[in-house]
């Protein structure tokens, strides 16, 4: 069965702290991976997408890495702010069929 | 995001009630979806639909039916409400650039509450 599993659940960290948060898979045949934020009460909005081949990539002061070998894949967020307080979805397609695997999120605060 | 509309944004009902939720998007994408997300659950799957003859049911579809009225609209039907159906929904789009570049974008969420 397909799974994506975050870590940790949640974190609280300082304002200008940085952290990186975890995303493990097991959906193969793998096609891509995809990061999003989800703000308090909105929908998520993409951050990152990467396929096989990349192993990072950059979105301002967030960063992924993909590890296709382990099924790992990372977010460090960089000089963490207010408004980075947020829900961060890992999302990962397989490339048979239609079908997106959701994880559960991690929960970030970020505190003054 | 504005370019995907959803309403109502909030919606009380009754258990055995009839509700539609309704999606608008001003992108132009070809694909469209409905989700389901419950706390400390992933976001689910219900329908989607590649196109307005394509209707497709997604992992958890049972009590939900769809109506894809035009490219740009897409409503989620339940016809007899229960309460293990509140949840918060979202509509999402995505245009037809293939697996490893496509790209969903989510409506702001229903918040449905099942009585």
């Amino acid at each position: 069965k397909n799974q994506v599993e975050q870590s940790p659940q949640s974190l609280i960290i300082l304002e200008g702290k940085n952290c990186t948060l975890q995303c493990n898979y097991t959906v193969s045949p793998f096609s891509n991976l995809r990061w999003y934020k989800q703000d308090t009460g909105r929908g998520p909005v993409s951050l990152t997408i990467m396929t096989f081949s990349e192993n990072t990539k950059s979105n301002g002061r967030y960063t992924a890495t993909l590890d296709a070998d382990t099924k790992q894949s990372s977010l460090h967020i960089t000089a963490s702010q207010l408004s980075d307080s947020a829900s961060y979805i890992c999302v990962v397609s397989a490339s048979s069929g239609y079908a997106l695997n959701f994880g559960k999120g991690t929960s970030l605060l970020v505190t003054p | 995001d504005a370019d995907v509309t959803q309403t109502p944004r909030n919606r009380i009902t009754k258990t055995g009630k009839r509700i539609m939720l309704e999606c608008s998007q001003t992108k132009g994408h070809d694909r469209m979806y409905w989700y389901r997300q419950d706390p400390g659950l992933g976001l689910r799957l219900i329908y989607y639909s590649f196109d307005v003859k394509d209707i497709n049911k997604g992992e958890i579809s049972d009590g939900y039916s769809v109506s894809r009225q035009a490219q740009a609209k897409f409503s989620l039907s339940l016809e007899s409400a229960i309460p293990n159906q509140t949840a918060l929904y979202f509509c999402a789009t995505s245009d037809k650039r293939g697996p490893n570049q496509e790209t969903q974008y989510f409506g702001p969420g229903t918040r449905l509450l099942v009585l």
